[in-house]
């Protein structure tokens, strides 16, 4: 397959704990990155390689993986997390990337 | 720092092609890949291709592009162009280009352009 599915959409409350997932058989063979976008903004790395966060990303995001699926959690989510998440990975070629469905997540 | 500034908006009519220019700066314009990447309104974000700015600047581009985009680059100014033909109103959209790394069998965009509108309309 050459899809990454995620939930369109999860709500989570001030200070508590969400995870968002992404599925797909090129997760079998590459490891994901996601991506924060806020309206009207360019998207942001905030986690790359499975479970490396950039400098300057808070240590609240961190990301995990197992077969098919990959997934990001916000440990203690705060307002300025309400956005869109996307997953990314090479496909099965490993020449070609692709890009999750993608999760909008309210901070309520 | 690392920067990456595309060029302005653009309007076009439907049959027509865009240019789009993405200029680099800040680190070793051969060093790392360029991607493009779009995001039609209120849509996903969608992976267009990529560009190695070293040696014969070869390209991957989606399948679903093949025979209507094209990307080059030119190093003396350390800019990449995404040329996409035919246009249809389907490609209205944002285009991004973003900075690609490489390492533990994945890719990922590091840095990202400001991003340069697109629209299609007769």
């Amino acid at each position: 397959s050459s899809e990454l599915t995620q939930d369109p959409a999860v709500s989570v409350a001030l200070g508590q704990t969400v995870r968002i997932t992404c599925q797909g058989d090129s997760l079998r063979s590459s490891s994901a990155s996601w991506y924060q976008q806020k309206p009207g903004q360019t998207p942001v790395l905030v986690v790359y390689a499975k479970d490396n966060r950039p400098s300057g990303i808070p240590g609240r995001f961190s990301g995990s993986s197992s077969g098919d699926t990959a997934s990001l959690t916000i440990t203690g989510a705060q307002a300025e997390d309400d956005a869109d998440y996307y997953c990314s990975s090479r496909d099965s070629s490993g020449d070609h990337s692709l890009f999750g469905t993608g999760t909008t997540v309210t901070v309520l | 720092q690392v920067q990456l500034v595309q060029s302005a908006a653009e309007v076009k009519k439907p049959g027509a092609s865009v240019k789009v220019s993405c200029k680099a700066s800040g680190y070793t314009f051969y060093t790392y890949f360029i991607h493009w990447v779009r995001q039609a309104p209120g849509q996903g974000l969608q992976w267009l291709g990529k560009i190695n700015p070293s040696g014969a600047g070869s390209t991957t581009y989606a399948q679903r592009f093949q025979g209507r985009l094209t990307m080059t680059r030119d190093t003396s100014t350390g800019t990449v162009y995404l040329d996409l033909r035919t246009l249809r109103s389907e490609d209205t959209a944002m285009y991004y280009c973003a900075r690609g790394d490489d390492g533990y069998g994945s890719t990922w965009l590091d840095f990202w352009g400001q991003g340069t509108l697109v629209t299609v309309s007769s």
